[in-house]
């Protein structure tokens, strides 16, 4: 079907520890974006990207790495897991560059202890 | 943060009755969205509305945007139980370092009762 997969849908971390979550969309958008959603602060953007080999930063992306090589897959990297990163984490991506429509996945839920 | 304010928090109605739920903003908007989350799931986008339209429908949903007050509403009518979720605004930015990204309220968390 098409849409956005991330994987894992759940992780639990240890403080200091590394990971990537995975992002793919298999609708040939150009533009994706990762939003972290903790409770009381709705969704905040991480990361953006606005095709291959473009990224820019969001309102927290302090703790967290992209990259954009190919359209499809968008990762996101927790350099080193602390508990403030205890989070859902959901990647989205639209065709079109005013943001409209965004597809989501259906998020990971990362803990870090 | 550039995120505005929904409100109600929570809306709690009766199947059958309307349910409204507003949204402002503070800067410059090149579109407005309202997504709906149902619990443990991803977002699924309902209807946009551009910063050149004062209205919208789509089926039961009815939106409106007011540019000069910076505000939208979003308007469920003859609700169901099925209607039950958590619904965000989400502001389009109007350009700039803006262009493309979204920009989400708090949500609103709308329970409609059988």
């Amino acid at each position: 079907n098409a849409g956005v997969t991330q994987t894992p849908k759940f992780q639990v971390l240890k403080t200091g520890q590394s990971m990537t979550l995975q992002c793919a969309q298999d609708m040939n958008h150009e533009y994706m974006s990762w939003y972290r959603q903790d409770p009381g602060m709705g969704l905040r953007l991480i990361h953006y990207s606005v095709g291959a080999g473009i990224t820019d930063q969001g309102e927290v992306p302090n703790g967290y790495n992209v990259s954009r090589s190919t359209t499809e897959d968008f990762p996101l990297r927790l350099l080193s897991a602390a508990p403030s990163q205890t989070s859902v984490y959901f990647c989205a991506s639209s065709w079109t560059p005013r943001g409209e429509g965004y597809t989501f996945g259906s998020g990971t839920r990362l803990t870090v202890v | 943060s550039q995120q505005g304010e929904e409100d109600p928090q929570a809306l709690s109605i009766q199947e059958g009755e309307n349910a409204t739920m507003n949204c402002s903003y503070k800067t410059s908007i090149n579109n407005l969205q309202w997504y709906r989350q149902n619990s443990g799931r991803g977002l699924v986008h309902l209807i946009l509305i551009r910063s050149n339209e004062r209205e919208k429908h789509s089926g039961r949903l009815r939106v409106t945007l007011d540019t000069s007050k910076k505000s939208s509403s979003l308007l469920i009518t003859a609700s169901r139980a099925a209607d039950t979720a958590s619904y965000f605004c989400a502001r389009g930015g109007a350009g700039g370092t803006s262009y493309g990204k979204l920009t989400f309220g708090q949500g609103t968390i709308l329970t409609v009762h059988p």
